[in-house]
């Protein structure tokens, strides 16, 4: 139990573009979803929480006009990178919590997606 | 803000035996979560071990155990029996109590030697 999944596992695409990726929880329903990023040889670094019916909550330093965030059902969010430069190619990474998305709820974390921007 | 900070980049133990990873944290909450992470190359984040930081009798699950000290806020991960299969980058993560996502060090490197 407790599976994620990311669409597309992997993508390119051209300066200027749009890229959506999606996250699903197969086996549960979650309120609440993470998006990370993780450069190369480096952490994940949390970029927004994304809340089932409302409006995504970002960090500090991530535009929220760049990485538009949809948390459509409790099993589907979606991130979107909107107008896309080399400098947004990186490893974008969801989680999901098992239950409520309580502090002391374990996320589980889906495969991640290269995204390569040229 | 919090932070967590693992000072090993990189770690090197033979096959069977122990090695214990390094995490120190930094909070002014008193309720939190902390939780060991391994990223084989698959770049799969894998949940390894996690501790509620009002329980304190340490954590375990089969060969992995922690060292939960609260009031020197350390979480140290102990593997023991190394298997190669273990060979991954672990991160340590903390989670506040405000249900926010999670806080990750730089990770540890972890080699293991045939």
């Amino acid at each position: 139990g407790a599976v994620v999944s990311q669409h597309p596992s992997r993508v390119i695409c051209k300066s200027g573009t749009s890229v959506k990726i999606e996250c699903r929880s197969l086996d549960f329903q979650a309120t609440t979803m993470f998006w990370y990023r993780q450069f190369p040889k480096q952490s994940l670094m949390l970029m927004a929480t994304s809340n089932e019916g409302s409006k995504a909550t970002y960090e500090q330093g991530v535009e929220k006009d760049k990485f538009l965030i949809n948390h459509a059902s409790l099993t589907l969010s979606t991130l979107t990178v909107t107008s896309a430069h080399p400098e947004d190619s990186s490893f974008y990474i969801c989680s999901a919590s098992v239950l409520a998305g309580g502090p002391g709820d374990t996320q589980y974390f889906g495969p991640g997606t290269r995204l390569t921007v040229l | 803000a919090q932070t967590v900070t693992q000072s090993q980049p990189e770690m090197s133990v033979q096959e069977a035996e122990t090695v214990t990873l390094s995490c120190t944290y930094d909070t002014s909450e008193s309720d939190y979560y902390l939780f060991w992470y391994k990223q084989p190359p698959s770049r799969q984040m894998i949940l390894v071990i996690r501790q509620e930081a009002y329980k304190q009798q340490n954590a375990t699950e089969n060969r992995f155990s922690v060292n939960f000290q609260k009031a020197a806020k350390s979480f140290s991960l102990k593997i023991s029996d190394s298997q190669l299969g273990d060979a991954a980058m672990y991160f340590c993560a903390y989670r506040g109590g405000g249900a926010d996502g999670l806080t990750f060090g730089k990770g540890t490197h972890l080699i293991i030697q045939p």
